[in-house]
């Protein structure tokens, strides 16, 4: 049981640079969500999305874009890297039907931006 | 402006006693709260909810209290065991199911053996 999947794990990138983090699901949830964790931040929502198709914005959504072109998959797109961008992001999923907002959360991905 | 907020970033308690860990919130809107455990190097994981209309909810080893009239909630482990040193976050959504959750900043539990 898989549950949620992030890749990379780890990731080093140049001032400039774009990149892709992959989220994916095979709890058939209906939604997802990026967050980003800062030291003495807490985890803070980038963005989410509430099914295939429609994706919104969370607190911090700059400097982000996403997509969510099926229900398995949430990719997070950096478009030009910037060192504040230095972070560990998670991805979430839940049911749609969960009313306590219960999350399952991948493993992390450690970003690093020079 | 924070509406969850955990003032204690760490706490260290002896393995066998009880741990306290607390959360204000200052929205009254949120109608569920949500206790979070983190190890390093993974992701969060789910430990324990309540409702807003429930003032004490307990599985095993853990009971989490809220208390509306003062917006603050506290989870309670009992006895405290060393495998239970993690970050802990109290998280908090709106009524709906909502899809954004909010949380506090965390605090680090140490269970000395």
């Amino acid at each position: 049981n898989a549950g949620v999947t992030q890749t990379p794990k780890f990731q080093v990138l140049k001032t400039g640079q774009s990149m892709t983090l992959q989220c994916a699901q095979d709890m058939n949830h209906e939604y997802m969500s990026w967050y980003r964790q800062d030291p003495g931040m807490g985890l803070r929502l980038i963005h989410y999305s509430v099914g295939a198709g429609i994706t919104d914005q969370g607190e911090v959504p700059n400097g982000y874009n996403v997509s969510r072109s099926t229900t398995e998959d949430f990719p997070l797109r950096l478009l030009s890297a910037a060192p504040s961008q230095t972070s560990v992001y998670f991805c979430a999923s839940r049911s749609g039907t969960s009313g306590t907002g219960e999350l399952f959360f991948g493993e992390g991905s450690r970003l690093t931006v020079l | 402006d924070q509406q969850v907020k955990q003032n204690s970033p760490s706490l260290s308690v002896q393995e066998g006693r009880i741990s306290i860990l607390n959360c204000d919130y200052t929205n009254s809107m949120f109608d569920y709260f949500l206790w979070y455990k983190k190890y390093p190097a993974e992701g969060p994981t789910f430990l324990i909810s309540i409702s807003s209309i429930k003032d004490k909810n307990e599985d095993g080893r853990f009971t989490v209290f809220l208390n509306k009239s003062a917006k603050h909630l506290s989870l309670h482990i009992v006895p405290s065991q060393p495998g239970d040193s993690a970050v802990y976050f109290c998280a908090a959504t709106f009524p709906g199911g909502s899809e954004k959750l909010v949380f506090g900043k965390g605090t680090k539990l140490t269970v000395n053996p």
